[in-house]
């Protein structure tokens, strides 16, 4: 099966800094990944996603980054708001078709002023 | 128009109780999901529907029920309550390659 774990329960980060969310996962047959955002009472919001035959994929002030070789998958979230304050979670699909994401724990995003 | 619907939003009752929760997309989608998240926010799959099919079923107990009368639509249903089963529960949707994973808003189900 497949384990998904991420670095930090908690990142304080000052309004306009830049912001790096890290997560790890198991399965090396995992093939597509995605980044959630969940605020305060509401359902997870999709950000990005990138599939194995990527490394690098941006958006709109977000950027995903995938290294298959140590199972890692980072979200940089450019000059961070105070609109971006949330809990961030990664999500991997390993088995294809509708087998459903396995998701990490979460990371809590806080906005310094 | 919203994309991943599910009502109640909130639903308190007691123990022992059977309790519904419905889920509707209008995004196209063949495949339905439902999730638990659990007090520390933690998500974990419970079932997915595809094509009006069982996909995956995980160790959830069988008082927990979907029930897909069309692909639009996967419905929750629980028997005889327990207090553990008070969490949030969400459903979502996506085509069939998991493009287009989309969540509804939530279902806050408190057993007192």
């Amino acid at each position: 099966g497949e384990s998904v774990g991420l670095h930090l329960p908690t990142l304080s980060v000052q309004e306009g800094d830049n912001s790096i969310i890290n997560c790890a996962y198991s399965n090396s047959a995992s093939d597509y990944f995605i980044w959630y955002k969940q605020e305060s009472g509401k359902g997870p919001q999709f950000i990005i996603d990138i599939r194995s035959n990527m490394d690098k994929r941006q958006g709109q002030r977000v950027t995903v980054l995938l290294n298959k070789t140590v199972k890692h998958l980072s979200l940089q979230i450019a000059a961070t708001q105070p609109g971006d304050s949330a809990v961030y979670f990664c999500a991997v699909n390993s088995g294809g078709g509708a087998d459903g994401l396995t998701f990490g724990k979460g990371t809590h995003l806080i906005i310094q002023p | 128009d919203t994309a991943v619907s599910q009502t109640p939003k909130y639903l308190v009752t007691q123990m022992g109780n059977d309790k519904s929760i419905k889920c509707e997309q209008n995004l196209g989608h063949d495949t339905m999901y439902w999730y638990k998240q659990d007090s520390k926010k933690f998500l974990k799959i419970m079932f997915s529907y595809n094509n009006k099919e069982l996909i995956i079923n995980e160790t959830v107990p069988n008082r927990f029920s979907p029930k897909s009368p069309d692909k639009a639509h996967l419905n929750l249903h629980i028997n005889s309550l327990e207090l553990g089963d008070s969490a949030v529960y969400f459903c979502a949707s996506s085509h069939s390659d998991n493009s287009g994973y989309t969540f509804g808003s939530g279902t806050r189900l408190t057993v007192v």
